[in-house]
């Protein structure tokens, strides 16, 4: 049982660059998230998806874009990376909006 | 709007028992949620309760809710050095599409 992950674990880019974090899950999930999590911020939710080709905006989405084509994948994208988008990102994931959501293992992500 | 507060250290002594705090602003919240992450990985769900409980007990875990001062507290009773983590707290209303808004977390550090 897979469940959730992340990919890649580690990535080292310059600014400009444009990275796509990928993320799957194998529990045929409705809601996907992405978070960031930065020193003296926590978690804050940078979009999220209720299902397959539907996505919203969260509390950072600036700089950001997501697609969700099929319901086991919710990739996030740095068209134009920058250094402030230095971060540990999570992927979660939930059977319900209300339910539960399981967490990946997290991306670190640097921007140089 | 949605807030969630938690002290940011704790230190206590290997099998003495540890108490994590958390308060929050939204009196709409229906379910309350504890996540411990480990260095380098994700976030662990530990455990939850719905607004309408006061406590839940799960082994050595002990959450209480004092819902009209919008208080959560986790208690781990007999601490261990695995213990030692950054712990979140969570909420989620049961009508925002799914959306948890997380505390900064509590770094707790278990002496032996």
């Amino acid at each position: 049982d897979a469940g959730i992950t992340q990919s890649p674990r580690y990535k080292i880019t310059e600014t400009g660059r444009q990275v796509t974090l990928m993320c799957h899950q194998t529990w045929s999930h409705s809601y996907m998230f992405w978070y960031r999590q930065d020193l003296g911020h926590g978690l804050r939710l940078i979009y999220y998806s209720a299902a397959a080709d539907i996505t919203d905006k969260g509390e950072v989405p600036d700089g950001y874009v997501v697609s969700r084509s099929k319901t086991e994948n919710f990739p996030l994208t740095l068209e134009s990376a920058t250094r402030s988008q230095t971060s540990v990102y999570f992927c979660a994931s939930s059977r319900q909006g209300t339910d539960t959501q399981y967490f990946g293992p997290g991306t670190r992500l640097t921007v140089l | 709007g949605e807030d969630v507060e938690q002290s940011l250290f704790l230190s206590v002594r290997e099998g003495d028992s540890s108490v994590i705090n958390c308060t929050y602003t939204d009196s709409s919240s229906t379910y309350l949620y504890w996540y411990k992450q480990e260095p380098g990985a994700g976030l662990q769900l530990l455990t939850y309760i719905f607004s309408n409980m006061d406590m839940k007990q799960d082994q050595r875990l002990t959450v209480l809710l004092n819902k009209k001062d919008k208080h959560l507290s986790l208690r781990i009773a007999d601490t261990q050095t695995g213990d030692s983590a950054i712990y979140f707290c969570a909420e989620k209303r049961g009508t925002n599409a799914g959306k948890s808004t997380f505390g900064d977390g509590t770094t707790l550090t278990v002496k032996p």
